[in-house]
């Protein structure tokens, strides 16, 4: 069955440090993996995205995550932490196998940032 | 990048009233769209998939007749919760998916926070 697990329902850093959020995802094939932050009572923003290619991608906002087919991760991570960065992160993996194209969400990783 | 937006941004409204809720791909065309709903503190849980010009296909569990879906353009599709009730509260989020090659990805609306009387 396909499903996404981040296994960190909260982390807390201190602003300035480095961060890693992970995710892992069971699918059948090379999926397409993403990255969204929610800041709270607000919707999901992209924060990046792999198709294909350079496992190491870019995103916005300074964050990176690496897709690792061996170990059926793509962690999230940015070299330093800011406080604007607090947010709930969701791990997202499609599309799924009935071709509707729907998303397989993680529970996502609520990050706190310290002063 | 793609916009997505959502109206209203906030509801209240009594109990056994209808309320819609628009999602508008502002910025390119989108065949297919999703209804999400989030309890706090929690992820996102697919209600329905909204295809321009059919039917909505709905997730196990979600009433169709309730959760009322129309995707009548490539811009715009409207989630109608009918004969509200409190347990209906919640916030409703949308996404518009972006075909096209090396872009095939869901950008999502701010969100709609319902509350029912």
């Amino acid at each position: 069955a396909q499903s996404v697990t981040q296994p960190d329902i909260h982390i807390t850093v201190s602003e300035g440090a480095s961060l890693e959020l992970r995710c892992n995802y069971s699918y059948g094939a090379t999926p397409y993996l993403f990255w969204y932050v929610q800041s709270p009572g607000q919707g999901l923003q992209l924060l990046l995205k792999y198709f294909s290619g350079d496992t190491l991608v870019q995103g916005i906002k300074g964050f990176e995550a690496e897709f690792k087919r061996s170990q059926s991760s793509f962690n999230l991570r940015k070299p330093s932490v800011h406080w604007s960065d607090a947010a709930e992160y969701f791990c997202a993996v499609g599309p799924t196998t009935s071709g509707t194209y729907k998303y397989i969400f993680g529970t996502g990783t609520r990050l706190k940032v310290l002063a | 990048g793609a916009v997505v937006s959502q109206h209203p941004s906030r509801v209240i409204c009594k109990s056994g009233t209808s309320v819609k809720i628009e999602c508008r791909s502002l910025d390119f065309q989108a065949t297919t769209m999703f209804w999400y709903r989030q309890f706090p503190k929690q992820s996102l849980m697919l209600m329905a998939t909204s295809n321009e010009g059919s039917k909505a296909t709905y997730e196990q569990g979600v009433e169709k007749d309730k959760f009322l879906i129309n995707h009548a353009s490539l811009t715009l599709s409207t989630l109608t919760v009918t004969s509200a009730h409190p347990e209906d509260s919640s916030f409703y989020i949308c996404s518009a998916r972006d075909r096209g090659w090396g872009r095939d990805t869901q950008y999502f609306g701010p969100g709609t926070r319902l509350t029912v009387l």
